[in-house]
């Protein structure tokens, strides 16, 4: 059974720094891109970063460039999303999500996901 | 960047009835297309992929089509648990983007 499980959110100041994780079982996760996708209370979905299987490309989104890092340590199966210079329109839950295809770059569809962890930016 | 809409904003429909959901893009995206379900509290489930195939242990009651820069959604007959929001989305090689669409609501009539 495939498990995507978030943790590492909270309140943090405005230029504040967070690091997310997302600890992953039940497949082997140095063959799937993973992604991180937020959703901000009460509106919709927006992808944020991809990282490639093996960790070599990553991309994100106009809106977290240069503040956002993706990362990933596969011996550890864990997926990492170090945030820094936050701001109060990063206030979002962000989920974790698994690639659909195998060694995929870029993935293309979001298969699994974890619950999420919610970030708040606010003073 | 492509745009993608979803129409109606939200959707009401009695159980058993069909409900057809529509996604547009602003220009086209071949058919590389998903479909999620999400309901309140928890995370979104991938119910179709490549615009019309049907994820892993997804109901034959879902289907989907189009190509191009229109899609469709259809519940062939709603059960109570298809009460939710759907979301559609594109992805774009290169850059890579993926960008989903507002959502339409699913409700009970």
């Amino acid at each position: 059974q495939v498990q995507l499980v978030e943790s590492g959110g909270g309140v943090v100041q405005p230029g504040g720094s967070l690091r997310l994780s997302c600890a992953v079982s039940g497949l082997t996760f140095n063959n799937y891109g993973m992604n991180w996708v937020r959703q901000a209370p009460g509106k919709g979905l927006e992808w944020v970063a991809f990282i490639r299987y093996d960790g070599v490309n990553k991309y994100y989104a106009d809106s977290v460039k240069g503040r956002f890092t993706i990362s990933r340590d596969n011996s550890k199966n864990t997926l990492y999303l170090q945030m820094n210079s936050l701001r109060a329109e990063d206030t979002a839950v962000y989920y974790c999500a698994k690639d659909l295809f195998h060694r995929y770059d870029p993935g293309y569809y979001f298969e699994y996901w974890g619950q999420g962890t919610l970030v708040t930016v606010s003073s | 960047e492509i745009v993608m809409t979803q129409s109606p904003a939200t959707l009401s429909v009695s159980p058993g009835e069909r409900a057809t959901l529509s996604c547009r893009a602003s220009q086209s995206v071949s058919s590389n297309l998903a479909w999620y379900q999400q309901k309140p509290g928890q995370a979104p489930r991938l119910l179709i992929y490549g615009a019309s195939t049907r994820a892993t242990g997804i109901p034959a009651r879902f289907s989907g089509s189009g190509s191009g820069t229109e899609f469709t959604l259809t519940i062939s007959s709603l059960q109570p648990e298809d009460f939710a929001v759907y979301f559609c989305q594109q992805y774009s090689n290169w850059p890579p983007r993926f960008t989903f669409g507002p959502g339409t609501k699913l409700d009970i009539k």
